[in-house]
Order: C-alpha cells, then structure tokens, then sequence
C-alpha cells in the first residue's frame, strides 16, 4: 500500500536550519510530482514547494522562495526539504503529499512531521 | 488571509443537506479545476472531489462538488455525525504560479 513517512522535525532556533525527509513506499515513486504543504497550529493549509516527478523542475511559496529548497532522490524513494533562516511563522506541521502534476490533486499524504521556530 | 475564501462555519442536524461555499477570482476557480479535502481531528487531509466534481474511488456519493464562474461549492448530503471535520477548498492559481488553499469550514453535527 501507498506509505509517506516524514522526518526530520524538530524545536529550531529562529535562523538556523533544518532538513526534512518524506519516505516514499508501495507506488512508483519516479513518475509522481511530490509536494510538501504546511499547516500552523489551529490554522488551515499552506502549500509550500513542488518538484517534478524527475526532479528536473521546483516552484515555491513567495513565504519560502530563497529560503527553502526542495529535492528528491528517486533511488531512495525519498523526499526532501531543506528549511534555511527559519522563522517563527514557519513554525507548522509538514506534510508530504503525493499528486499527478503540479496542481493540489493529492491522493496520499504523510502523517506530518512537527517544526517548532522557537527560540 | 487565504487566497480562496469559505465561511468558518457550517452545521446541520444528522439527515440534513449542508453546502460549503469556495469563492475565488479568475486566476484561480474561474479558470482551474477545484479540489476539496476533508480533515478529521489529528488526521491529514483527504481528497474527497477532484477536478471540480469528480468523487475519487472510495468516497460516498453524498459528497458532491460544484463550480459556477470563480465560486465553487460543496454539498454533503444525509449528514453524518462522522463528517464532522474541517473541509478544504484549493485550487490552481496561474497569477501565484501554485496551489492556493480555502481557510476552511468547520463543520459541526448538531
């Protein structure tokens, strides 16, 4: 079955860094786009970055460009997120989403995992 | 401040018909399809319609999507004490160049 496990997540300083990982199983995971999308404490969705299915093309939230980058390795199956110069608004369980394309069609997500900007 | 806008709210008594509103501009609803998303407590999101009104495999048929120029709407039909959740809009916005996301509608089982 279709798995995406997050890690990575933690309590950060406001400028410092941090990498996320979503674990991709039970798909074909190099012909899928991959999103990550955030949510804040109490707050609704946030897409964050996308990347192309090969890797080859990124887009970001105006929030995170230049500060985030997003990134795969399709041997790995494997998802990632670097977060650079955190802030405290940036502070949000990430989610890993599966979808077809660029648009927010996704038919799996992961469980989120927790970022804390906090000083 | 969310691009899509929906009320916060929406409740109905088990039986009863309840329609969430998604309102957009032509960057995003107008000219893109609309998805929808229900989150149960502490659970990620689920996709419940696709490109505008398409039910993905596996949800009930009481969950119907809907879409007139830049709004879009979803209706849950013989309501459930289990579809008490929040509920998502989100589109495609071409002025952003991304996904854009509703603020949510809470909705509650009376």
């Amino acid at each position: 079955q279709v798995q995406l496990v997050e890690s990575g997540g933690g309590v950060v300083q406001p400028g410092r860094s941090l990498r996320l990982s979503c674990a991709a199983s039970g798909f074909t995971f190099n012909i899928y786009a991959m999103h990550w999308v955030r949510q804040a404490p109490g707050k609704g969705l946030e897409w964050v970055a996308v990347i192309s299915f090969d890797g080859s093309n990124t887009y970001y939230a105006d929030s995170v460009k230049g500060r985030f980058t997003v990134s795969r390795d399709n041997s790995k199956n494997t998802l990632y997120l670097q977060m650079n110069n955190l802030r405290r608004e940036d502070t949000a369980l990430y989610y890993c989403a599966r979808a077809s394309g660029y648009r927010p069609s996704y038919d799996y997500w992961g469980q989120g995992s927790l970022v804390t900007v906090s000083s | 401040q969310s691009v899509l806008t929906q009320p916060p709210s929406a409740s109905g008594t088990p039986g009863q018909r309840v329609t969430i509103s998604c309102s957009g501009s032509n960057s995003n609803i107008g000219n893109n399809y609309v998805y929808w998303y229900q989150q149960l407590p502490g659970t990620a999101p689920k996709l419940l319609i696709h490109r505008s009104n398409q039910r993905p495999s596996g949800v009930p048929d009481r969950f119907s999507g809907s879409k007139s120029g830049t709004s879009a709407s979803l209706a849950i039909s013989g309501l459930r004490s289990e579809d008490e959740a929040d509920y998502f809009c989100a589109g495609w916005d071409d002025s952003l160049t991304g996904p854009v996301f509703g603020g949510g509608t809470k909705v509650t089982v009376l």
